[in-house]
């Protein structure tokens, strides 16, 4: 019931640019990106529902394949405040959210 | 901006001992939930909760665990006797629900968490 996040881990220069992909076996509702700093609590970003359009945020965007179940979030022009931890969140509209493993992003001078 | 607030930030203790972790959920906000984050891993669904019942809970919510709402405003986590493999940082979350978010989406509100150490 878990998505499935990768990579793992990105490092980037600022200015590089960064995909991260969630992926579910199960049929998906909607799908939330968060981002978690070290040593505080994840913190929403964006949210795509099915049948929604592709979402952006600042240099933050995402996409919702529905067919495939799968999201990908693109960072663009990556800053230093981008780093941290980001999780895809999976809700099959019953209120019940599950994570995936998170991707940890560190962004390098 | 309204927020979740859980207490205590910090708790330290004995193996085998009873643990009660408290949440202030948004107010009015309907569904509230546990995660549960072992240090550097990933953050792990405990419980849902609506209604004054549980919703969904995943397979780590065994019989040690149960969660209550006492008063209409607090929303606790109990671990009845703690083991070392308990400590992680435990977070609580409340959304208004898919049906009522005027956004039509139900997007979690994190408290900072709290973080147990069991000994």
């Amino acid at each position: 019931q878990q998505p499935v996040q990768s990579p793992q881990a990105v490092i980037l220069r600022e200015g590089e640019d960064a995909v991260i992909n969630c992926s579910s076996s199960k049929a998906l509702y909607s799908v939330h990106w968060y981002r978690q700093k070290h040593g505080e609590a994840p913190v929403f970003l964006m949210i795509l529902l099915k049948g929604g359009e592709q979402k952006g945020h600042e240099k933050i965007s995402a996409s919702f394949n529905e067919k495939k179940q799968q999201s990908s979030l693109y960072l663009t022009a990556s800053q230093l405040s981008y780093s941290g931890t980001y999780f895809c969140g999976t809700e099959r509209g019953n209120n019940d959210m599950r994570f995936g493993a998170g991707t940890r992003l560190t962004v390098k001078p | 901006e309204p927020e979740v607030t859980q207490t205590p930030s910090h708790q330290v203790t004995q193996m085998g001992q009873e643990v009660i972790l408290r949440c202030v959920p948004i107010s009015n906000h309907l569904y509230f939930y546990w995660y549960r984050q072992i240090l550097g891993q990933k953050v792990e669904f405990l419980v849902s909760f609506y209604n004054n019942e549980i919703s969904e809970k995943s397979e780590i919510f065994d019989d040690q665990f149960s969660v209550e709402r006492p008063d209409g405003s607090n929303f606790t986590l109990k671990i009845r006797s703690t083991k070392l493999e308990d400590s992680a940082m435990y977070f609580c979350a409340s959304s208004e629900g898919w049906g009522t978010a005027k956004s039509g989406a139900n997007v979690l509100t994190f408290g900072a968490g709290s973080r147990l150490t069991v000994l």
